[in-house]
Order: structure tokens, then C-alpha cells, then sequence
């Protein structure tokens, strides 16, 4: 069963630093993968995602991703924060053609410092 | 420019009591999602829908029903509700891709958070 770990429920950062948000995932092919971010009250907006080739993917916002297929990671970065980032993110592991196999980490909390 | 729409936003129920929350979408998306999420546990799968008449059950069915008559709407039923189930809902659809496979990015509601007491 394919599985997604967050391993850090809580990250704060102060404004103007640089980001990186860990995703593991456990999957048995070529995964697809996402990060979503949510803001408070709000439902969840699509940052990224990968489905093949170039393993660096642009997102919206300034966040990239980078998929290291040795080490089972997406981890989410961005150069500079800005207070307006402050949310909660999810990464997410799919397989292409099932509806129902799009399964969410539990999330990562960011704090930005002013 | 609607989107996702789920209503309502909030609510209380006591125990055993029954509803509906109603989600629509105006994307013409074939697919449709029920989702609840609960402090650091992430989203998880209730139902979802692969177009009109089509439904299936996610990870945590039980307690729930949905039907899908139209493209449009994907009401989940909660029938005699429990303390379990207080929680946030997030209905999401998702566009199919070429191919017949779907793409993956799911579009969400505002969710309706349920409480049950």
C-alpha cells in the first residue's frame, strides 16, 4: 500500500529565509506526486506536482519541488519566504487512472516569523 | 468562477441525528471526492464518484452515503451520527485527463466542519 510521511508537524521560519518541507512516500512504481497548501479556514489549493521527466518542478508562488527517486522524496523549497506563506502544506502520493489512490501525508504547519 | 461549493459550513448535530451535506461543482469534472480531516491525521478518503450514477467507497465508508444523479452535485448522507464523526468535510473534484485517466489535481470546497455531541 503506498503511504505518504510528513516528518515535521511544525516549522517556523522567519521571514525572508529560505524553506524546505520533507516528503517521504512509500509507493511500489513510478509515483505521482503533489503538494497542496492550506489556509486557515480555506480548502486546499494545488502548489505543484510531478508526473515524469524533469525531477525539478516549478509551482506556483516561488515553491519548487525536486523528486529523488533513491531516497522515495518530494521535498517542497522556497528561497524566501514571505509572511503570506504561513499555512499548512500536504504531500500527496497518486497513481495515474485511480480515482482513489491519492493519499495525503498528515501535513506540515508553517509559522513565519516577521 | 464558483468552483467547489459545500454547504453548509458549519454544524451541529447531537447524537443519532441524520444529514446532508451538499457539495457542487461547476467545473463539468467527472470526478468527485468526499474527504475528512482530522487534527494531524491528514485527509482521508471517504467516497468518490467517477461521473453520473458511478460511486465507490474510499478508506473510511462506514457511517456515510453518497449518491451522484448528476455531473454536478455529490451529497454525502450521514446517517446517525456519532461522536467519530466530528470533523471537517471537504468535497473536491478532479478533471479527467486524456486518456480516461484522471490528472490528479483535485480542485476542493471550503469544507463544512461537523461537530457531534
Amino acid at each position: 500500500a503506498q503511504s505518504v510521511t510528513q516528518p515535521d508537524i511544525h516549522i517556523t521560519v522567519s521571514e525572508g529565509a529560505s524553506l524546505e518541507l520533507r516528503c517521504n512516500y512509500s509507493y511500489g512504481a513510478t509515483p505521482y506526486l503533489f503538494w497542496y497548501v492550506q489556509s486557515p479556514g480555506q480548502g486546499l489549493q494545488l502548489l505543484l506536482k510531478y508526473f515524469s521527466g524533469d525531477t525539478l518542478v516549478q509551482g506556483i508562488k516561488g515553491f519548487e519541488a525536486e523528486f529523488k527517486r533513491s531516497q522515495s522524496s518530494f521535498n517542497l523549497r522556497k528561497p524566501s519566504v514571505h509572511w503570506s506563506d504561513a499555512a499548512e502544506y500536504f504531500c500527496a502520493v497518486g497513481a495515474s487512472g485511480s480515482a482513489r489512490q491519492l493519499t495525503f501525508g498528515s501535513g506540515t504547519q508553517l509559522t513565519v516569523l516577521p | 468562477n464558483a468552483g467547489v461549493t459545500q454547504t453548509p459550513k458549519f454544524r451541529i448535530l447531537k447524537i443519532g441525528q441524520s444529514m446532508t451535506l451538499q457539495c457542487a461543482q461547476d467545473m463539468n469534472h467527472n470526478y468527485m471526492y468526499w474527504y475528512r480531516q482530522d487534527p494531524g491525521m491528514g485527509l482521508k478518503l471517504i467516497y468518490y464518484s467517477v461521473g453520473a450514477g458511478i460511486t465507490d467507497k474510499g478508506e473510511v465508508p462506514n457511517g456515510y452515503n453518497v449518491s451522484r444523479s448528476t455531473t454536478e452535485d455529490f451529497p454525502l448522507r450521514l446517517e446517525l451520527a456519532a461522536p467519530s464523526q466530528t470533523s471537517v468535510y471537504f468535497c473536491a473534484s478532479s478533471p479527467r485527463a486524456g486518456g480516461g485517466t484522471n490528472t490528479g489535481e483535485l480542485f476542493f470546497g471550503e469544507g463544512s466542519r461537523l461537530t457531534v455531541l
